[in-house]
């Protein structure tokens, strides 16, 4: 009983790399979705997707970019990083937009 | 776009009290209150929700109350114990829109 997988858990950037944070969940969700969640704050939505080769933007899409290839797999793209980009990301799943959301471990990402 | 608020930010309690957190929200036709649990390091966790059509619900020691009227919603957890200590998360969100997130709450629960 997987549900929603992250990976990699830590990954340290210098500024300038790039890197994709993966995410694939098991429970045939239509809805994915990518939160960053910088220290002792709350969680802001990046991008999400409503079904497979469907995505669009969240709150603070700068910097990110998205695909969505099949149902299972919802990979995020940082493209030069920068240190404003240093923070804990999740991906999460869910059948509906009113229920419940199912969170992966999270990456820890730190850009230097 | 809704635009959820959530107060206070830290709640520090003795063991065996009550907590309570409060959340605003903006959008009247949001019809779905989730809260989450997260606890430090770990990832965010669904405890209890709510749905428009009910003004309170109930899980053993927690309970989560709406007023639509007034646009806001409330998470009591009763006789706290020290497992309760954790960053807690309003949300609102309906049908097409994405679940906006209030800022947190910090409740430490001391014993």
């Amino acid at each position: 009983n997987a549900g929603v997988t992250q990976t990699p858990k830590f990954r340290i950037l210098k500024i300038g790399q790039s890197m994709t944070l993966q995410c694939t969940q098991d429970m045939n969700h239509n809805y994915m979705y990518w939160y960053r969640q910088d220290p002792g704050m709350g969680l802001k939505l990046i991008y999400y997707s409503v079904g497979a080769g469907i995505t669009d933007k969240g709150e603070v899409p700068n910097g990110y970019n998205v695909s969505r290839s099949t149902t299972e797999d919802f990979p995020l793209r940082l493209e030069l990083a920068a240190p404003s980009q240093t923070s804990v990301y999740f991906c999460a799943s869910s059948y509906a937009t009113i229920a419940e959301a199912f969170f992966g471990q999270g990456t820890r990402l730190t850009v230097v | 776009g809704e635009n959820v608020e959530q107060h206070p930010s830290t709640l520090s309690v003795q063991e065996g009290d009550s907590a309570v957190i409060k959340c605003t929200y903006s959008d009247s036709a949001s019809n779905y209150f989730p809260w989450y649990k997260q606890e430090l390091g770990k990832r965010p966790q669904l405890i209890i929700d709510i749905r428009s059509n009910v003004g309170e619900k109930k899980d053993q020691r927690i309970a989560v109350t709406l007023n639509k009227t007034a646009k806001h919603f409330s998470l009591h957890i009763t006789e706290t114990q020290p497992e309760d200590s954790a960053v807690y998360f309003c949300a609102a969100s309906r049908a097409s829109n994405m679940l906006t997130f209030g800022g947190g709450t910090r409740l430490m629960v001391k014993p």
